[in-house]
């Protein structure tokens, strides 16, 4: 079965780091691109940047460009969103989907809720 | 970064309506525009990709149109699943944007 199985809820503090996951399974990894989309509470969708886990390569939204890093583990098939420092402002629903040739996201996992706060 | 913008941002309708969502792109995208179908709780869904192919499983109530700038997101008669948010995404360039919704609420 194709599918995208995300690691679990986190609640972390305010300068804390954290890496979630996404592992892919029933197709092959390295060939699609994989996209890791922002939902923050009451808000819509953003994309935050994309990978491709054949060689790693990268694409950052400006709006993310230092504030997370996207890495991917062809190995294990996994995806991965890390971030150094969380603030409260990072507070969201994150979601990794599979890119396409059409560049539409027509799988996606089940969202990771990531809270920080004190 | 391109900028997508639906309208309207919400609507009520009420079930057997056809119901029009529209979607501008900042710039000519050509036919690289999806529409995503939102539910609480729930991961997004792809209904149509590059303007007006329909996903595989997706209900034909659902259909897409449009070129360039300025594409459109129809319902032909509303079911009481279709009750979500709605999304456009451009995949013509990366960051590959979405707009800001459209959330279709019973009336």
């Amino acid at each position: 079965e194709l599918q995208l199985v995300q690691s679990g809820t986190e609640e972390k503090k305010p300068g804390e780091s954290l890496r979630i996951s996404c592992q892919a399974s029933g197709y092959r990894f390295p060939n699609y691109w994989i996209a890791w989309v922002r939902q923050m509470p009451g808000k819509g969708l953003e994309c935050m940047g994309i990978i491709y886990p054949g060689d790693s390569e990268t694409r950052y939204s400006p709006s993310f460009q230092g504030q997370v890093t996207i890495s991917a583990d062809k190995s294990v098939a996994t995806a991965y969103l890390h971030w150094n420092r969380l603030r409260a402002s990072d507070s969201a629903i994150y979601y990794c989907a599979r890119m396409t040739g059409d560049n539409g996201l027509d799988v996606w996992g089940q969202g990771t809720t990531v809270t920080v706060s004190s | 970064d391109m900028q997508m913008t639906q309208s309207p941002s919400s609507l009520s309708a009420s079930v057997g309506d056809r119901v029009t969502i529209t979607c501008r792109a900042s710039q000519n995208i050509q036919i690289w525009l999806n529409w995503y179908q939102h539910k609480p709780g729930k991961a997004p869904k792809l209904l149509i990709y590059t303007s007006s192919k329909l996903q595989s499983g997706v209900t034909s109530r659902f259909s897409g149109s449009g070129y360039g700038t300025d594409f459109t997101l129809t319902i032909s008669s509303l079911q009481p699943e279709d009750f979500a948010t709605y999304y456009c995404q451009q995949g013509y360039t990366s960051p590959y944007t979405f707009g800001q919704g459209t959330k279709v609420e019973i009336k």
